[in-house]
């Protein structure tokens, strides 16, 4: 079976600082693609940042990051320069034909 | 803007009254997925379409029902409303490719409130 684990339900930072938000998996796929969404208190569910598991090479959008670590299963997503908009649930999920979603971490960023 | 679009955004019905929620997209997008998402919870499938190929997932209860006319809308069908169906109802779309992400794009929901 295939499982998605995000280990933070909650973390708060101060806005301007970094955070790194964790998720492991398990699959016995090889070709997956993994993904960071994000649903802010208005619920509409967003797409930040998508990895194709047969590239090396970390997906990057702006200030979001991640640092995949396919041998570990591991799949975090870092967002610099936090600002007050990037409060939010975020949700990693494993895809390579539906979406297995973790449980999320509720995200606050403290003016 | 090509979207995915849910109508009523909020909607209250009694409870055993039927309901029915809707979804659009102008993504042409050949599958189309219904969630229920509880407060603070990852959203759950209920079925999808790929296609006009109805996919239920296997814990959806019979209660549920849904219905794809054509490409660009589904509808989501509450036959009986519980208590316990209360929730925000998420529409999805993806683009099904053979070697695709299923990347899925979602609609703004719809909260369903069961007095």
């Amino acid at each position: 079976a295939q499982t998605v684990t995000q280990s933070q339900p909650e973390m708060s930072v101060q806005e301007a600082e970094t955070v790194t938000l964790s998720c492991t998996y398990d699959t016995s796929e090889n070709n997956y693609y993994l993904f960071w969404y994000k649903q802010p208190p208005s619920r509409q569910m967003i797409l930040v940042i998508r990895q194709e598991a047969y590239k090396q090479q970390n997906a990057t959008e702006n200030r979001f990051s991640v640092n995949f670590q396919k041998a570990a299963k591991s799949f975090s997503l870092k967002i610099s320069d936090s600002q007050l908009g990037d409060t939010a649930m975020y949700f990693c999920a494993l895809s390579n034909y539906q979406l297995i979603w973790g449980a999320g971490t509720k995200l606050i960023i403290k003016p | 803007d090509a979207m995915v679009i849910q109508n009523p955004r909020y909607q209250v019905t009694q409870f055993g009254k039927p309901v029915t929620l809707s979804c659009s997209q102008t993504l042409n997008h050949n599958v189309m997925y219904w969630y229920q998402q509880k407060s603070s919870q990852a959203p759950k499938l209920l079925f999808h379409y790929y296609d006009k190929d109805f996919n239920n997932e296997a814990d959806t209860p019979d209660n549920f029902q849904s219905r794809r006319p054509n490409t660009s809308f589904c509808f989501l069908d509450i036959r009986s409303p519980g208590l316990g169906d209360a929730a925000m109802y998420l529409c999805a779309t993806s683009r099904s490719r053979p070697t695709g992400s299923y990347e899925q794009y979602f609609g703004p929901g719809t909260r369903l409130t069961v007095t």
